[in-house]
């Protein structure tokens, strides 16, 4: 596609669910980011994919958050057993390559956690 | 070491005038510094970016000024347009580290008529 592409766009699930968030870069996009903007926040990095592997996973805040992506494409951001503080916009960037290429953001998946 | 302080939070400028938005930030070792504008239910979009190579750098209406040895970075827009209200991100990446962003908090611009 011409954009990074974020499914679903929002989300609203009870407290303990586990979670999905689908981010698909730019065709030829080697690097993919996932940040966290909680409300009237800056982004918050969480975890980068340089193809497959996750060199840095430092912003993960807890082991409740995972992430993974096949084939150098798309990638899925799991939350399990969510908590309301989890409530935030979830966004996912691409860039060229990871060293000083811009990024390019989708438009975020809004969770809300009941 | 990581913060990038960004001020003000909020600003208000008439049209046709000029905004400026500030960032300061702590660690020598960031080597490239973007600003996003981010319109509500939208993902932030690259507006224009420096290397700490220049001192400044002018795409249109948009300039980047550039202090190494003060840390400090900002954002100018002129000739201001109500099109231009958004909220706008400082943020500083390594470039050798992933370039993972480190963002400011953001600052709300509305420009009035």
């Amino acid at each position: 596609g011409a954009g990074v592409s974020q499914s679903p766009s929002n989300k609203v699930t009870e407290k303990g669910k586990d979670v999905e968030l689908r981010c698909d870069p730019i065709s030829g996009h080697t690097a993919l980011y996932w940040y966290r903007q909680s409300l009237g926040q800056g982004l918050e990095f969480l975890i980068y994919f340089q193809g497959n592997s996750a060199p840095d996973k430092s912003g993960l805040p807890s082991d409740r958050f995972s992430a993974e992506r096949t084939g150098g494409s798309v990638s899925t951001l799991t939350i399990q057993r969510t908590q309301q503080e989890d409530s935030a916009v979830y966004l996912c960037a691409s860039s060229l390559f990871a060293q000083g290429q811009p990024q390019h953001f989708g438009d975020g998946t809004r969770l809300s956690i009941l | 070491q990581q913060q990038v302080k960004q001020s003000p939070q909020s600003l208000i400028v008439q049209k046709g005038g000029i905004s400026i938005i500030n960032c300061a930030y702590e660690n020598t070792a960031f080597d490239y510094f973007p600003w996003y504008q981010q319109f509500p239910g939208k993902g932030p979009a690259l507006l224009i970016a420096i290397r700490p190579d220049v001192s400044e750098k002018k795409e249109g209406r948009f300039t980047i000024s550039f202090n190494k040895s003060a840390k400090q970075f900002s954002l100018h827009i002129m000739d201001s347009q109500p099109g231009d209200s958004a909220t706008y991100f400082c943020a500083a990446g390594l470039t050798g580290g992933g370039n993972k962003l480190t963002f400011g908090t953001g600052t709300q611009l509305k420009v009035e008529l």
